[in-house]
């Protein structure tokens, strides 16, 4: 059965901090997704990553993806408070693009 | 802009009624899907379809049925509510992936939380 891990599964930060959030699954894939949810919103998708060595950044977000290790990589720079949200990662482990498995998410709290 | 929309927000049933949940997209996706989401468990996905008509268990579909007889519709019925049902139900469309080297994202709306007493 795959698995899809996210550590730390709750992370309280202090703005200006950098931060690396963890995502570790079980079986092949060379598609990989990361998504932001706020509290009482829906997901919202935040990168795309396709490929060994994929690296993606976003203003203060980096997303990178190690299909050899099954790891992915969210790393924040330098926090802010508008960063505070849930992040999700899921993992494609179909041929059409249409089954994502998903980590449990990862709650983000940055304080002032 | 990309669109997902479900029909309610909210939603109290008691146990035994059937329920529908409804999702409209406006992207002209192929793909669509249902997922439960509770704290701690991430999403699950419940049932996927990728054209009319089509359909295809999810990791958790016990319990739940779906119809899709429009390309932009997808419905989710729970035949006989249950409380253990009580969750956030998430809809979500995306294109189909149909050549090796591409990826698409998949699209959320808004959620629906039904309560199920």
């Amino acid at each position: 059965e795959l698995k899809v891990e996210q550590n730390p599964l709750f992370l309280s930060m202090q703005e200006g901090k950098n931060y690396t959030i963890y995502c570790n699954y079980s079986t092949t894939s060379d598609r990989l997704y990361w998504y932001r949810q706020d509290p009482g919103k829906s997901l919202e998708s935040l990168f795309v990553l396709l490929s060994n060595g994929a690296v993606k950044q976003e203003g203060r977000l980096m997303a990178s993806l190690d299909t050899k290790a099954r790891l992915s990589t969210l790393h924040i720079t330098a926090a802010v408070h508008d960063l505070s949200a849930t992040y999700f990662c899921a993992v494609d482990i179909s041929e059409y693009g249409n089954k994502l498995v998903f980590g449990a998410g990862t709650i983000l709290r940055v304080k002032s | 802009d990309v669109k997902v929309t479900q029909s309610s927000r909210y939603l109290v049933k008691r146990t035994g009624e059937k329920v529908f949940l409804e999702c409209v997209q406006d992207m002209d996706h192929e793909n669509m899907f249902w997922y439960r989401q509770d704290p701690g468990l991430g999403l699950r996905l419940i049932y996927f379809s990728y054209d009319v008509k089509m359909k295809e268990k999810g990791d958790i579909p016990e319990g739940y049925s779906v119809s899709r007889e429009k390309k932009e519709r997808f419905s989710l019925i729970l035949e006989s509510a249950s409380t253990n049902q009580t969750s956030m139900y998430l809809c979500a469309s995306s294109l189909i992936t149909r050549l090796a080297g591409t990826a698409y994202e998949q699209y959320f709306g808004p959620g629906t939380r039904l309560t199920v007493t």
